[in-house]
């Protein structure tokens, strides 16, 4: 099963900040937070990572909260190219019997409106 | 730097035939996984492939089976097709066994197999 908990869908205005939450607040000192987004039909698309420290990338931010039970995705200037459907995913780190498998919930739907 | 290639794109069977979809890793990466995601699911686990052999697996039945080539491209393989297999199978790789990599895998744009 699923280690995270997301809201079924969001909206955000095109060109604002879309803030993405997520719960895993089973989380375990070795797993990392992952968030991919899926594009209708396409394969799913690697945004970034995180195990405690805040993270940013060319494409995101992610932050963690200080007790690792909840983090926010930022995409800082949604477009309509950010409608997909967005999953936070806690993964074993590298040597951890978990490490090979993602478990995909159902995730966050965004929708970027004009 | 080729991505993750996927082969076919779609594809149609009947009940009780057999399919093998196929997969070339990213560039460098020696790991691959393979996912089946059923309409308005996400992706189920299958099973992962690390030097030619099946290293972890999901909760799917013998009729799923795979197999790892040396040049690190993968198949899957689906005996006696049910409805139920109708799906976008997706592929993933990932550069594994190192003490630094947390292992991050890259998705291919996936095959839609429809069973009649």
């Amino acid at each position: 099963d699923a280690k995270t908990t997301q809201p079924t869908s969001m909206d955000c205005a095109e060109g604002r900040a879309a803030n993405l939450p997520c719960n895993h607040s089973t989380i375990s000192g070795n797993e990392y937070v992952y968030w991919y987004r899926q594009i209708h039909s396409q394969g799913p698309q690697y945004i970034i990572h995180g195990l405690k420290n805040n993270e940013t990338n060319e494409m995101a931010s992610l932050i963690i909260t200080e007790d690792r039970k909840s983090s926010t995705l930022i995409l800082p200037h949604a477009t309509l190219r950010d409608t997909a459907v967005y999953y936070c995913i806690v993964r074993g780190r590298h040597g951890s019997s978990n490490t090979g498998k993602l478990i995909f919930g159902q995730g966050t739907t965004l929708q970027v409106k004009p | 730097d080729a991505g993750v290639t996927q082969s076919p794109t779609h594809l149609i069977k009947t009940r009780g035939q057999q399919v093998t979809l196929r997969c070339s890793p990213k560039s460098g990466h020696d790991t691959v996984s393979w996912y089946q995601q059923a309409l308005g699911q996400g992706p189920q686990f299958i099973f992962q492939y690390y030097e030619e052999e099946e290293r972890q697996r999901g909760n799917f039945p013998d009729r799923f089976s795979g197999h790892q080539f040396p040049n690190y491209s993968s198949e899957l393989n689906v005996n006696a097709l049910l409805l139920g297999d109708s799906a976008l199978y997706l592929c993933a790789s990932s550069l594994g066994q190192t003490l630094t990599s947390q292992e991050t895998q890259y998705f291919g744009p996936g095959t839609r197999l429809l069973v009649l």
